[in-house]
């Protein structure tokens, strides 16, 4: 069974600086997807960025980008230029490729809380 | 995109009654997934339709069920609900084969006294 660690539960970054939130996952697959949720107040999840495992080139969004270390099974997540909207929880979450007969789950960690400071 | 629309936002039920939580998504979302989150926890795997059937579940007990229709809505039902079923429930979907992560609704607080 796949797993995800995030061994961060609260980060704190000032307003306009960078911060980076970690995660491990363990799995035995070569091809997957790797993605970052971020969960604010409102309850909903939103797709932060996303990853292939496939692909080498780390993925950016913006002020959001990873570093994809498939051999070491780590992803953490680079946020640049930090807002007050930024603050929230932040998942990382694992999922399967798409077989016939079997679901295509994710498997998330148990969560960073970014506090965004003035 | 629409989006995914859940109902009702807030619950409140008796432990040993049963529930049914409703998620409405948008055409051409055949694959829907239902997550418990706790207080706190990271949501984990109820189960995931495709095409109106069962494909795959998690480690939660048979009295968690649950229904795709026709028209891209679902059901969570949960029986004989204990005090451990409070919690965040989030509905997914999305078209089986995309690749690039399922979209959620803003979830059902249900808690059971």
């Amino acid at each position: 069974a796949q797993t995800v660690t995030q061994s961060q539960p609260e980060m704190s970054v000032q307003e306009a600086e960078t911060v980076t939130l970690s995660c491990t996952y363990d799995t035995s697959e070569s091809d997957y997807y790797l993605f970052w949720y971020k969960q604010p107040p409102s309850r909903q999840m939103i797709l932060v960025i996303r990853q292939e495992a496939y692909k080498q080139q780390n993925a950016t969004e913006n002020r959001f980008s990873v570093n994809f270390q498939k051999a070491a099974k780590s992803f953490s997540l680079k946020i640049s230029d930090s807002q007050l909207g930024d603050a929230a929880m932040y998942f990382c979450a694992y999922r399967n490729t798409f077989n016939t007969g079997t679901a295509s789950k994710l498997t998330f960690g148990t969560g960073t809380r970014l506090q965004v400071t003035l | 995109e629409t989006g995914v629309t859940q109902s009702p936002t807030h619950l409140i039920k008796t432990r040993g009654q049963q529930v049914t939580l409703r998620c409405s998504s948008q055409s051409g979302h055949n694959t829907v997934s239902w997550y418990q989150q706790a207080l706190g926890q990271g949501p984990q795997f109820i189960f995931q339709y495709y095409r109106e059937e069962e494909n795959g579940r998690g480690n939660f007990p048979p009295r968690f069920s649950g229904l795709q229709f026709p028209n891209y809505s679902s059901e969570l039902n949960v029986n004989a609900l204990e005090l451990d079923d409070s919690a965040l429930y989030l509905c997914a979907s999305g078209p089986w084969g995309r690749r690039f992560g399922y979209t959620f609704g803003s979830g059902t607080r249900l808690t059971v006294v």
